[in-house]
């Protein structure tokens, strides 16, 4: 399965757009990208997901590059209760299309 | 309205004894899974189930058990075997395990603390 790799910590101002970014350099033609958020104490929350277009739904943008070894997570205008732990997976079918969830990147939002 | 419910959300035990905790979603989804997440570490697939009477070991099994007599259902027993119980539980369902769109959606999870 496709590792992925993402920074431990990042801030972003109130009311600024949170650029959360992920490396999966190994991910295979037919692994998907998936984004997960994991407030303090609670279960995980599905943002988006993607193949190899770019994606955007109510919650949040997600931007793969070309050669799709890399995406990025946008938040458009971050608010205090996005602060949270956000999950970069890349789903594959060829371990039972499980979800791996790593550390992720814990992202304060300052007021 | 529709979810997944997972009780309860503190649970304390005695160290040797078997805990069983609940998770139960009324999605009509086929698939159910179990995590555990430790203090700042991701989460590990304990078992998943993809039909009734049917489910697989995942990594991290040892120590636990679970069953799915009904669809809407999918208990784990924490028993005494499982060396570190302490932890925060979390319980998931998906429409579909095959698909590789089907997104999987997470209960409230149980923080199980063994003394």
């Amino acid at each position: 399965d496709a590792k992925t790799t993402q920074p431990p910590s990042m801030d972003c101002a109130e009311g600024r757009a949170a650029n959360l970014p992920c490396n999966h350099s190994t991910i295979s033609g037919n692994e998907y990208v998936y984004w997960y958020r994991q407030i303090h104490s609670q279960g995980p929350q599905y943002i988006i997901h993607g193949l190899k277009n770019n994606e955007t739904n109510e919650m949040a943008s997600l931007i793969i590059t070309e050669d799709r070894k890399s995406s990025t997570l946008i938040l458009p205008h971050a608010t205090l209760r996005d602060t949270a732990v956000y999950y970069c997976i890349v789903r594959s079918p060829n371990t039972g299309n499980q979800f791996y969830f790593g550390t992720g990147t814990s992202l304060t939002v300052i007021p | 309205d529709g979810g997944i419910t997972q009780s309860p959300k503190y649970l304390f035990r005695k160290e040797g004894q078997n805990v069983t905790l609940s998770c139960e979603q009324n999605l009509n989804h086929d698939a159910m899974y179990w995590y555990r997440q430790d203090p700042g570490q991701g989460l590990r697939l304990i078992y998943y189930s993809q039909i009734v009477n049917d489910f697989q070991k995942g990594d991290i099994a040892e120590g636990y058990s679970v069953s799915r007599e009904k669809k809407e259902s999918f208990p784990l027993t924490v028993t005494s075997a499982q060396k570190n119980p302490t932890a925060f539980y979390l319980c998931a369902s998906s429409p579909r395990n095959r698909a590789r769109t089907d997104t999987q959606y997470f209960g409230p999870g149980t923080r199980l603390t063994v003394l």
